[in-house]
This record gives structure tokens, C-alpha cells and sequence, in this order.
């Protein structure tokens, strides 16, 4: 069965300094990995995905993940954070067959501290 | 061109009630999937459809089922309500269900009481 692990429920980090957000992940077979976005009282906004080739990836606002099949992880970047970032986060996993669905971690939220 | 949009966007409901919850995909979108999200919690998938016919299943109980219509639209149906069925309820669409990637609607926001 796929799952999603974000083991931090919440990062902290001052305006203008790097942010991580992590996601390890378990699937049979090669990965599709997302990240998407969650403002308050609203859906889920897509961030970035890796389906394959370059283990860097970026996405929209600045973001970025890195791919490491080594250690099943797909950890969520950007190299400056702003107060508009803070929000909930998730990542996302299905495996490549086609015939699963997206599985979510439980999200990890974001504070960025001018 | 409008995205996936889902309708009403809150509801109360009372326990034990029926409720009925509308979606539709964005233009050219034939896959349409259901997630509930629990306030502190990620998404979890309900069902998936395509071409009107069910694709995948969740592990939620049989008072959950939906269905998709010609047009592709979907409805998401929960009979005898419960207070746990208080969520935000997320519909997502897709060119094909193998697709990469899926564009959520604003989703319904659930309330049992």
C-alpha cells in the first residue's frame, strides 16, 4: 500500500532564510510525488510534481523538491521564504500503474516570521 | 476557462440526514475524484470515476457513494449522517485517472450537528 510521511506537523522559519518542508514516502513500483498547497478555507493548489528525469524539480512561487529514490524522500524547498508562504502543505504520492489514487500525507503547516 | 467548481460551498446538516454534494471538472476532464479532509488531517480518496463508471474505492463505509453523469459532473452522496462525517469535502479533476496530476476544486465544507 502507498502512504506519505511528513513528520513534522509544523515549521517555523524567519522571512528571507531557506525552507524545507519534509515527505518520505512508500510505493510499489515508481513513484509520481506531489506537493500542493493549502490556503485557509480553501482547496488544494498545486505546487510541483516529479514523474521522472531530473531529480530536482520546480514548481510555482519559487518552490522546489528534490527526488531521492535512495531515501524515499521528496522534500519541499525554496531558498528565501516570505510571509505569504505560510500555509499548509502536503505531499502526495501514487505509484505509476495508473490504477491507484493520490495518497496524502497529514500536512505539514508552515509559518514564516517576519 | 473555469477550473473544477463545487457546490454549495458550506452546508449544516443534522445527524442522520442525507446530503448531496455537486462537482464539476474542468472542461475536457473526464476523471473526476472525491477526498475527505478532517480538520488536521490530509485528504483521504473516497472514490474516483471515469466515463461514468467507478475507477476506485476508499475505505469508506457504504453510506458514501457518488456517481458521474454524461456531461462528467459528479455528485457524492452520504446518507445517514454522522458527526465525523463533519469535514472539508474535495473534489478533483483529471484529463484520464492515470493522469499526473489532479486540479482540486474550493471544495464543501460539511458540517453534522
Amino acid at each position: 500500500a502507498q502512504s506519505v510521511a511528513q513528520p513534522e506537523d509544523q515549521v517555523n522559519v524567519a522571512e528571507g532564510n531557506p525552507l524545507t518542508v519534509k515527505c518520505t514516502y512508500s510505493v510499489s513500483g515508481n513513484p509520481y510525488l506531489f506537493w500542493y498547497v493549502q490556503y485557509p478555507n480553501r482547496g488544494l493548489q498545486f505546487l510541483l510534481k516529479y514523474i521522472t528525469g531530473d531529480n530536482l524539480v520546480k514548481g510555482s512561487y519559487g518552490f522546489e523538491a528534490e527526488f531521492n529514490k535512495s531515501q524515499t524522500s521528496f522534500h519541499l524547498k525554496k531558498p528565501s521564504a516570505l510571509v505569504s508562504d505560510s500555509a499548509l502543505y502536503f505531499c502526495a504520492v501514487r505509484d505509476n500503474s495508473g490504477n491507484t489514487p493520490l495518497v496524502f500525507g497529514k500536512g505539514t503547516r508552515l509559518s514564516v516570521i517576519a | 476557462d473555469a477550473g473544477v467548481t463545487q457546490s454549495p460551498t458550506h452546508l449544516i446538516k443534522t445527524r442522520g440526514q442525507h446530503v448531496t454534494l455537486r462537482c464539476s471538472p474542468i472542461s475536457g476532464h473526464k476523471s473526476v475524484s472525491w477526498y475527505q479532509q478532517v480538520l488536521g488531517q490530509g485528504p483521504q480518496f473516497i472514490f474516483q470515476y471515469y466515463e461514468k463508471e467507478e475507477r476506485g474505492r476508499g475505505n469508506f463505509p457504504d453510506r458514501f457513494s457518488a456517481r458521474q453523469f454524461p456531461n462528467y459532473s459528479s455528485e457524492l452522496n452520504v446518507n445517514a449522517l454522522l458527526l465525523g462525517d463533519s469535514a472539508l469535502y474535495l473534489c478533483a479533476s483529471s484529463l484520464l485517472p492515470a493522469n499526473y496530476g489532479y486540479t482540486f476544486g474550493s471544495g464543501t465544507r460539511l458540517t453534522v450537528v
